[in-house]
């Protein structure tokens, strides 16, 4: 464990569902951020919370709808999604510096 | 644009060193780190080199220079378990925003 949790670990959805991505952290972070992953290609930001407030939408189809209720918990609503949309969401925290991300294990998204 | 070059895969032998290489151009430069991932788990932070010159961690160093836009994280006395990814990341924004900009990764392969 790292201190980051996320669930679920893997998801199987259709281009019509609606599903939620959830990340918690219990480090006392104030950053939390969702990252892609996709095969051959870097980590890619897509949005950044500090102290609950978004700082960053990073050109981010409107399909990806993020919430953070509070500095302890991320969401990321997906709804309509695209097969090129499959991918490992990972979440991450931190102290609001670069000097060290803690990553989650990620969610395993395949959308069929 | 900004982007970040690493080799795609090496191989080496255990018990050998590795030197993994890492340059970038970005709009700005605050510091470079590295992370590990291994298949299927969290990336998990590394090194952090924000001035010039050798940080060393155990088997581990990350090397960072400026004026060349060059880093390189050097892993010593390579064991089995070293199989895995290795990003590098540059904060190119500062303060409090956090962002980290990654590079596709490098692939290590440890053979006994």
């Amino acid at each position: 464990e790292t201190g980051v949790t996320q669930t679920p670990r893997h998801l199987v959805m259709g281009m019509t569902n609606k599903k939620s991505l959830k990340c918690e952290q219990h480090l006392g972070h104030n950053a939390m951020y969702w990252y892609k992953q996709s095969a051959k290609k870097p980590l890619e930001l897509m949005f950044v919370y500090n102290f609950k407030e978004q700082t960053e939408n990073n050109s981010v189809p409107s399909r990806f709808s993020p919430e953070c209720p509070n500095s302890s918990h991320l969401f990321l609503h997906l709804h309509t999604l695209q097969p090129e949309d499959s991918a490992l969401y990972l979440c991450a925290s931190s102290q609001g510096d670069s000097n060290g991300y803690t990553f989650g294990s990620g969610t395993r998204l395949t959308v069929v | 644009g900004q982007s970040l070059e690493q080799p795609s895969e090496v191989t080496a032998v255990e018990g050998a060193i590795v030197q993994i290489n890492c340059t970038y151009q970005t709009s700005g430069f605050y510091g470079l780190s590295w992370y590990q991932q291994h298949d299927g788990g969290a990336p998990t932070f590394l090194s952090y080199n924000a001035l010039d010159g050798l940080e060393e961690t155990g088997r581990f160093s990350s090397f960072l220079s400026r004026s060349d836009s060059y880093g390189y994280l050097l892993l010593q006395e390579l064991q089995m378990k070293d199989s895995a990814s290795y990003f590098c990341a540059v904060d190119a924004y500062g303060g409090s925003q956090g962002n980290l900009i990654f590079g596709k990764g490098t692939k290590l392969s440890v053979k006994p």
